[in-house]
């Protein structure tokens, strides 16, 4: 089945812990993304990658990395956590950098950071 | 700057239709999503439009005017299962497929 997994889907952590969230797809996309979604605030991204050791920050990168060293995954790393990475988590993919397809999301990490 | 408009919340009756409008103002456009999101789940793909007009898909038609930066999804014979947010998103041009997102609508469906 096509699919954009992540993992875990639900982390408590506490400050400073670095940690972790994998993202893998089986469709061979080129393009990979993080959003991080806030009530009221709509989906934000914070990092991309348009292929394979290529990578861009969005728009809320700060306390974020991420690497992509193989085209099927992208995790995203948080150094140290802080509680205002509280967040609802989503990778997403497209097949191709620079077209007009839809993202395939993930199910989504909910995280909170005490 | 990017901006998307999107009403907080709406309510309807089942089995009645409404629309939900979107405005945008973006450096850019390379077209314009519509996705529903339930809560604590991903958003789901609804319609894309990228030229003038309304495109039809069952119950659920989105309309676009880019002279007037405005689009509308229609969701018509509701049913209790459409109560949901529903997303706009604008994809700006720039080749790296920049999604910019409006805050959601929050669709309440009540019998």
């Amino acid at each position: 089945e096509a699919q954009v997994t992540q993992n875990p889907r639900y982390l408590i952590t506490v400050t400073g812990k670095k940690l972790t969230v994998t993202c893998s797809q089986n469709m061979n996309h080129e393009y990979m993304s993080w959003y991080r979604q806030d009530p009221g605030l709509g989906l934000r991204q914070i990092y991309y990658s348009m292929n394979v050791e290529v990578t861009d920050k969005g728009d809320v990168p700060e306390g974020y990395k991420v690497s992509r060293k193989e085209k099927r995954n992208f995790p995203l790393i948080l150094e140290s956590p802080s509680p205002n990475q509280t967040s609802l988590y989503f990778c997403a993919s497209i097949p191709l950098a620079g077209g007009t397809d839809t993202q395939y999301f993930g199910p989504g990490t909910r995280l909170t950071v005490l | 700057g990017q901006n998307i408009d999107q009403p907080t919340e709406m309510t309807a009756t089942e089995g009645a239709i409404v629309q939900i409008n979107c405005t945008y103002q973006t450096s850019g456009f390379n077209g314009l999503f519509w996705y529903q999101q339930h809560a604590g789940e991903a958003p789901t793909f609804l319609s894309y439009n990228v030229l003038d007009g309304l495109e039809e898909k069952g119950r659920f038609s989105s309309f676009l005017s880019r002279s007037k930066g405005y689009s509308y999804l229609l969701l018509k014979e509701l049913q209790m299962k459409d109560s949901a947010s529903y997303l706009c998103a604008v994809l700006v041009a720039g080749g790296y497929n920049k999604l910019i997102f409006g805050a959601g609508t929050r669709l309440a469906v009540h019998p």
